[in-house]
């Protein structure tokens, strides 16, 4: 099955910098790789998404990346906001007709004010 | 996206009993799964609920654990039976496919229910 691997675990950054997060994935069959942004005792939320045809996809400060060559993906938050430190997840759907998501283990990003 | 409640949204229960999770959603949907979030771990898929038919479950989780009932396309049920405190967690429902959203992958999360088994 697939398995999503994600750096770093933890990320800090200054208010105004920006962040990256990476995945790999293992499934070459795998065509949608979704984001989800959770804060503290809340439900993950869908923040941007990307699929295998598309190479870049951006929505105001946030922007997604995918290299299907290297299976992998990143997502880029520019100008950070203290409202933007979470944990963020990422993940990827291998299974056609199923679309089961397999989730990365998570990075919590911390804004610095 | 759809609007999306479980019940109950906490609960602590004792060690040997079962407790039933609802998930509804406000609209029809194609997809509804069942999701363990472990304090400050991701999320591990226990299994899809398919309509009308037994649901899929993951490897490392069974029928009789984790019993699953879907009705109908806006309606799922988890029952965790024979609960141990190590079945203190999140569980979530999500949902996809839907043909109110944007594309048919796309899954929201339903706010949780938090376990607790003393």
């Amino acid at each position: 099955g697939e398995n999503v691997e994600q750096h770093p675990s933890t990320l800090s950054v200054q208010e105004g910098d920006s962040a990256v997060i990476k995945c790999t994935y293992s499934d070459s069959a795998s065509n949608y790789f979704p984001w989800y942004k959770q804060e503290l005792g809340k439900r993950p939320q869908l923040i941007i998404d990307i699929r295998s045809n598309v190479g870049e996809k951006k929505d105001q400060r946030i922007a997604v990346t995918l290299n299907k060559t290297a299976k992998h993906f990143s997502l880029h938050i520019t100008e950070t906001q203290p409202e933007d430190s979470a944990v963020y997840f990422c993940a990827a759907t291998s299974d056609f007709g199923n679309e089961k998501l397999t989730f990365g283990t998570g990075t919590r990003l911390t804004i610095i004010p | 996206s759809a609007v999306i409640s479980q019940k109950p949204s906490r609960d602590i229960c004792q060690r040997g009993t079962s407790l039933t999770i609802q998930c509804q959603v406000d609209s029809q949907v194609t997809m509804m799964f069942w999701y363990r979030q472990q304090p400050g771990q991701s999320l591990t898929l226990i299994a899809t609920a398919n309509q009308g038919s037994e649901a899929t479950y993951e490897s490392g989780f069974v029928i009789d654990k984790f019993p699953i009932s879907r009705p109908n396309l806006t309606f799922s049920t988890l029952t965790v039976s024979n609960m141990s405190p190590e079945d203190s967690s999140i569980y979530l429902c999500s949902v996809g496919g839907s043909s109110t959203t944007r594309s048919y992958n796309e899954q929201f999360f339903g706010p949780g229910t938090r376990l607790t088994v003393l």
